[in-house]
């Protein structure tokens, strides 16, 4: 199975800051990689898929970038609806597998 | 609006059995794969099945082979998870969540996830 390794597992931040979270894949996978935000008690949420194609409706703070093995989620002007927790998922191969997840909070 | 509905979670002992549904309204249902996905309390989510729009192909995570079976009738525009032989470990939320367009590589169909339901949750326990 390819193992998704997200990095950082937390940490804090601010309304307005610009932040990053890494995934690295086990081996490559090309750009089939997408992002979710989940928030307490509810269901995931797409926000990007094949690395860098915006889910519609999702606002345009949220980029995704990478290839291959290691990937990027930036949101450029943190939002107080933004403090969530944040999973990459690969569907080049099966098991789909998810990373263990990014927390973002204030 | 597209929805998907989970049913049937619940408390159960272990070595026992448990269905889910999840129903879908507000999109084609025939034209997507369906998948399984759950979340263990406080835990991140981990893959367990897809079925193919026409139910002939079905994938599983490894640890639930033999014991899971995944099914739909797109009939009734549903998708059911069979669960035996269950084991403390498969406490979890269990989340229906519909595949996106599908990515094509040899004879296999991949997905990511674009519309979730809000789970249904499973216990575990004796």
């Amino acid at each position: 199975a390819i193992r998704m390794t997200q990095s950082p597992s937390s940490f804090s931040a601010s309304t307005g800051d610009r932040v990053s979270i890494t995934c690295r894949a086990s081996q490559g996978i090309s750009n089939y990689l997408a992002w979710y935000q989940q928030k307490p008690g509810k269901a995931p949420k797409l926000l990007i898929y094949a690395a860098s194609t915006l889910q519609s409706g999702v606002p345009s703070r949220f980029s995704g970038s990478g290839s291959g093995t290691d990937f990027t989620l930036t949101i450029s002007c943190l939002q107080s609806e933004d403090f969530a927790t944040y999973y990459c998922q690969q569907y080049y191969s099966y098991p789909l597998t998810f990373g263990g997840g990014t927390k973002v909070d204030i | 609006q597209v929805q998907l509905v989970e049913s049937g979670g619940g408390v159960v002992q272990p070595g026992g059995s448990l269905r889910l549904s999840c129903a879908a309204s507000g999109f084609t249902f025939n034209s997507h794969a369906l998948n399984w996905v759950r979340q263990a309390p406080g835990k991140g989510l981990e893959w367990v099945a897809v079925i193919s729009c026409d139910g002939s192909k079905k994938y599983y995570v490894e640890s639930v082979k033999g014991r899971f079976s995944i099914s739909r009738d797109n009939s009734r525009n549903t998708v059911s998870l069979q669960m035996n032989s269950l084991r403390p470990e498969d406490t979890a939320v269990y989340h229906c969540a519909r595949g996106g367009v599908a990515t094509e590589r040899g004879n296999y169909s991949y997905y990511y996830m674009d519309v979730w339901g809000k789970g249904a949750t499973v216990t575990v326990a004796s």
